[in-house]
C-alpha cells in the first residue's frame, strides 16, 4: 500500500477556502485516493474519492495532478463545524488491508 | 437507517479479564474491519473480514481475536487484555473490500484496561 504524508495541523479563518495536500509518491496504477473526515470521538466519514484530474461533490473538491503523486482536498468557505481531522487514503478497489495516515488536524478560527 | 453499531460504548476492565466488543451492521456488507485509534498514531487496522468465515490480520493484530459467523456481526475479542490495549476502537463495514465510498464506521468503543 502506498504511504501517505500530510501536514499534521492547519489553522484557517471562517469563510476561507482550505487546501490540504497529501503526498503519495508510491501510488500504484489501480489505486484510488480517498479522503475522510473525523470529528472527536466519532468514526471517520467518507468525504470524496478520485482517480485523476478533479472531482467535486457537495462537500469538497479533490485535485489530482497528472503524475498522481499528490492530491489536494479543497474545502470551500469553511465554517467552525469543519474543525476536524482529515485523512488521506490510497488504495485500490478490492484492497483488503486499509492504512490510514496520521491525518491533518484542521482548526477553523472565528 | 444504515448503520454500524458497537457495544459497549465505554468499558473499564482489569488486566487479564476476557472481554468482547460487539459490532453489527444492517447493510448486508461483505467487508468488515476493526481499528484502534491512539493519540499521535491515527487509525490502525487490527483485523478485517472479507465475508463469513473469512478473516485476516491487519497491521496490529497481537492480543486480539475476531470471528465472523454471520454476515452482520464481527465481534472483537480480547482474551487477556493488557493496559497497552487501552484505546478507542472502531468497527467499520463496506459493501466489498476497498470500497471506501460505501464504508461506514461505528460510533466507537472507549476501552480502559487497568
Amino acid at each position: 500500500l502506498a504511504k501517505t504524508t500530510q501536514p499534521i495541523s492547519m489553522d484557517s479563518y471562517e469563510g476561507q477556502e482550505v487546501n490540504i495536500t497529501c503526498s503519495h509518491n508510491n501510488i500504484a496504477t489501480n489505486d484510488y485516493i480517498t479522503w475522510y473526515q473525523q470529528f472527536p470521538s466519532q468514526g471517520p466519514r467518507f468525504i470524496i474519492q478520485g482517480y485523476k484530474t478533479k472531482v467535486t461533490n457537495e462537500v469538497a473538491s479533490l485535485f489530482i495532478p497528472a503524475d498522481r503523486k499528490s492530491s489536494t482536498l479543497s474545502l470551500p468557505r469553511v465554517s467552525l463545524s469543519d474543525t476536524a481531522v482529515y485523512y488521506c487514503l490510497v488504495g485500490g478497489r478490492g484492497y483488503q488491508k486499509v492504512t490510514f495516515g496520521t491525518g491533518t488536524k484542521l482548526q477553523v478560527i472565528p | 437507517e444504515a448503520q454500524v453499531t458497537q457495544n459497549p460504548r465505554y468499558l473499564i476492565t482489569v488486566t487479564g479479564k476476557k472481554l468482547t466488543v460487539t459490532c453489527s451492521q444492517n447493510m448486508n456488507h461483505e467487508y468488515m474491519s476493526w481499528y484502534r485509534q491512539d493519540p499521535g498514531l491515527g487509525l490502525r487496522q487490527i483485523y478485517y473480514s472479507m465475508n463469513v468465515e473469512v478473516t485476516d490480520k491487519g497491521d496490529v493484530p497481537e492480543g486480539y481475536k475476531v470471528s465472523r459467523k454471520e454476515k452482520r456481526n464481527f465481534p472483537l475479542i480480547l482474551e487477556s487484555p493488557s493496559p497497552n490495549q487501552t484505546s478507542l476502537y472502531f468497527c467499520a463495514s463496506s459493501l466489498t473490500a476497498g470500497d471506501q465510498e460505501t464504508q461506514y464506521f461505528g460510533p466507537g468503543t472507549r476501552l480502559l484496561v487497568l
